[in-house]
């Protein structure tokens, strides 16, 4: 079993609407849990960690069900920046973070 | 803001030659990784540094692959004899602590085993 998990995509969807991505882990003693961003060929970049409570910054809010063992994130009013690949990123309690394939959104003018 | 340094940001060498990649971690952080990325494919953990030695590493960091923190501030990767499927990108990451903390990646080294 694959430890994160995420569907890849990708995901169309016109500017200003609202998108929703999930991940699974398989530990569920994991601890730490991050979405990152990625541009092609760049390196991922730290979009936003999720926490127990969720959390929200700005445009973008993160979830974590560590019942069913899922995170999310959602994008409200979508921008044509937005478009990218989306890490799901688990610490599960070592040194190393295990991370999805990630989910590509192109938001569409 | 603080960034992670990789040079060189591309790097082409035959097959069975060696390199080295190296990264300037943030100067404040105490824990290294190199993660690397073959076109296409996810983020693969290779190895975890901390307090000048290795602390963790996967099945992909065998023999031909060692780390070094040689003045305290560079962090390199050394892959003895390239083989092709080593082409790749390569990822320094750093943070300052476990736990809580999500990594701060440097911009990467593209390495093309020709």
């Amino acid at each position: 079993r694959k430890e994160v998990e995420q569907d890849p995509g990708p995901f169309n969807v016109p500017e200003g609407a609202t998108v929703a991505f999930n991940c699974t882990y398989s530990n569920s003693a994991s601890q730490s849990f991050f979405w990152y961003r990625q541009d092609c060929r760049k390196e991922p970049k730290l979009l936003m960690s999720v926490y127990s409570s969720g959390n929200e910054d700005g445009r973008f809010t993160a979830q974590l069900n560590r019942a069913s063992q899922y995170i999310s994130l959602l994008i409200r009013d979508s921008k044509l920046s937005d478009s990218a690949t989306y890490l799901c990123v688990v610490n599960m309690g070592g040194n190393q973070f295990y991370f999805g394939t990630g989910t590509s959104l192109t938001v569409i003018p | 803001e603080p960034e992670v340094t990789q040079t060189p940001s591309h790097q082409v060498t035959q097959m069975g030659q060696e390199v080295i990649l190296r990264c300037v971690p943030i100067s404040n952080h105490l824990y290294f990784y190199w993660y690397r990325q073959i076109l296409g494919q996810k983020v693969e953990f290779l190895v975890s540094f901390y307090n000048n030695e290795i602390s963790e590493k996967s099945e992909i960091f065998d023999d031909q692959f060692s780390v070094e923190r040689p003045d305290g501030s560079n962090f390199t990767l050394k892959i003895r004899s390239t083989k092709l499927e080593d082409s790749a990108m390569y990822f320094c990451a750093s943070i300052p602590d476990r736990g809580i903390y999500g990594y701060t990646f440097g911009s990467g080294t593209r390495l093309t085993v020709v």
